[in-house]
């Protein structure tokens, strides 16, 4: 158990619509990492936040978006959904964001689109 | 961008025998991390690695840094039904500390 939680555990979209996914960080973790993983595949960064503020950015489109509130929770939403982003989506808490952080992982949301 | 290789992809092997596996990059990093990842579940951070050349266990687990920066093993001594899963390298590079680039994953399976 790392402390960190995502909701909802499943979730089943069609093709163009949209989706939120939420994560509440462990107790005391400042920043949030989303990553995208696809079947068999190890997960990809999306995006960090940290301190409320976009932190870094993978190599993902515009409608991958992201939202830290001052609880240090996070939302990440996908618009214009296409079939590539079924996947399992895992965010990532760490007390800061530096080299030596350690990012604690949450149990994930699996995303089919359809 | 930076990518990382990781080998086997697949072990299949007897309880008891040790387990090997490791990660190369083609760019230098500064922090290698292993983690272990189960059905259902994120991936559990194993060990976690900071400067080149350092060799860090935890219990029957080893890992080490490469004094290139650009690759890392991990060992797994006389291995146990609970080993089982998918085993991932993580890297952190020189730009970008905010970002881990995981690699593809080695998947262990264990026959009693």
């Amino acid at each position: 158990e790392t402390g960190v939680t995502q909701s909802p555990t499943h979730l089943i979209k069609t093709r163009g619509q949209q989706v939120t996914l939420r994560c509440s960080s462990q107790s005391g973790h400042n920043t949030v990492s989303w990553y995208q993983q696809a079947l068999g595949q190890g997960p990809q960064f999306i995006f960090q936040y940290y301190r409320e503020e976009e932190n870094g950015r993978g190599n993902f489109p515009p409608r991958f978006s992201g939202l830290q509130f001052p609880n240090y929770s996070s939302e990440l939403n996908v618009n214009a959904l296409e079939l590539d982003d079924s996947a399992l989506y895992l965010c990532a808490s760490s007390a800061t964001s530096g080299f030596q952080e350690t990012q604690y992982f949450g149990p994930g949301t699996r995303l089919l689109v359809l | 961008g930076q990518q990382l290789n990781q080998s086997p992809q697949s072990m299949f092997i007897q309880e008891g025998e040790d387990v090997s596996m490791n990660c190369t990059s083609s760019s230098i990093f500064n922090t290698w991390l292993w983690y272990k990842q189960e059905p259902g579940e994120g991936p559990v951070l194993l060990i976690a690695l900071y400067k080149a050349g350092e060799l860090t266990s935890n219990g029957r687990l080893t890992a080490q840094f490469g004094i290139t920066r650009k690759d890392s093993f991990l060992n797994i001594s006389a291995s146990i039904p609970s080993d089982v899963g998918i085993y991932f390298c993580a890297g952190r590079g020189i730009q970008g500390a905010q970002k881990l680039v995981f690699g593809q994953g080695t998947r262990l399976t264990i026959n009693p």
